[in-house]
C-alpha cells in the first residue's frame, strides 16, 4: 500500500491550453474523489467516483473540465482551455467501500500554474 | 447551509500549551467530522474523527469536543510541539451516497519552541 499518488506534481501551462492529471487510489479502494484547494483555502469537491461510474459533480466543475475512471482503476482529470482561475491545488482522495467508508485518503496534490 | 466555519485563522502557541481550534455547522444531516492536517507541499492526512453519538474523542495528545446541540466541535492539541505547526483543517460529511467532505478554511498553526 503506497499511499494515493498523483502526477505531475506540479504543472505549469499557458492560458487555453488543455492539462490532463492522473490519479492512482489505493488499491481495492472503490471510491475515488477530486476536489480543488486554492491558497489559504480548504479543499472544495470537484466530483466523485464509485468504481468506474462518476456519481456526482459540483457545480464548480464547468463544462471544460472533465474526469474518467476507466475500470474503476486509475483515474483521470482533464481541463480543456485553461484560465488562469484554474490555478490551484488538484487533490485526489480514495476510500473504501464499507466499514471504514468515510475515511478519505488524500494525496500530494498537483498543483496547477496558469500563465 | 453546507458550510463548515473555522476559527481563528491563525493561531501562535507556545511549545508545550494547548492549542484550540473551534468549527461551526449548520447542517444537521452531518455525520461525520474529521480532521485534517495538512503540511507545506503534501495532501491533507486524517489526524482524528468523530461522530455526533459522542462528545468527546481523545487520540494520544489530540482530542475532538463535540456539542451536538450547539452544532459545534473543536480540536485541542494538548502539549503542542514545533512539529505541530502546519494547517489544520476541520471538516463534516453527510453521509450520504458520495460521504464527500466539507471542508472548514483552514487554520495555521505555528508552535514556538
Amino acid at each position: 500500500d503506497t499511499g494515493v499518488s498523483q502526477n505531475p506534481r506540479h504543472k505549469i501551462t499557458k492560458r487555453g491550453q488543455n492539462v490532463t492529471f492522473r490519479c492512482d487510489p489505493i488499491s481495492e479502494h472503490n471510491r475515488l474523489y477530486w476536489y480543488r484547494q486554492t491558497l489559504g483555502q480548504g479543499p472544495e469537491f470537484l466530483t466523485y467516483f464509485q468504481n468506474e461510474a462518476q456519481l456526482e459533480k459540483s457545480r464548480l466543475l464547468s463544462d471544460r473540465f472533465s474526469a474518467e475512471r476507466p475500470k474503476g482503476s486509475f483515474s483521470t482529470l482533464e481541463i480543456q482551455r485553461t484560465e488562469q482561475g484554474d490555478s490551484a491545488m488538484y487533490l485526489c482522495a480514495s476510500s473504501p467501500y464499507g466499514g471504514a467508508k468515510n475515511i478519505q485518503y488524500f494525496g500530494a496534490g498537483t498543483r496547477l500554474s496558469v500563465l | 447551509q453546507q458550510q463548515v466555519k473555522q476559527s481563528p485563522q491563525s493561531l501562535i502557541v507556545q511549545k508545550g500549551g494547548i492549542s484550540i481550534i473551534n468549527c461551526a455547522y449548520e447542517n444537521t444531516a452531518f455525520d461525520y467530522f474529521p480532521w485534517y492536517q495538512q503540511f507545506p507541499g503534501k495532501g491533507p492526512a486524517l489526524l482524528i474523527a468523530i461522530r455526533p453519538d459522542v462528545s468527546e474523542k481523545k487520540e494520544g495528545r489530540f482530542t475532538i469536543s463535540f456539542n451536538k446541540s450547539a452544532k459545534q466541535f473543536s480540536l485541542h492539541i494538548m502539549d503542542s510541539q514545533p512539529g505541530d505547526s502546519a494547517t489544520y483543517f476541520c471538516a463534516a460529511s453527510d453521509g450520504g451516497a458520495t460521504n464527500k467532505l466539507i471542508f472548514g478554511t483552514g487554520t495555521l498553526l505555528a508552535v514556538q519552541p
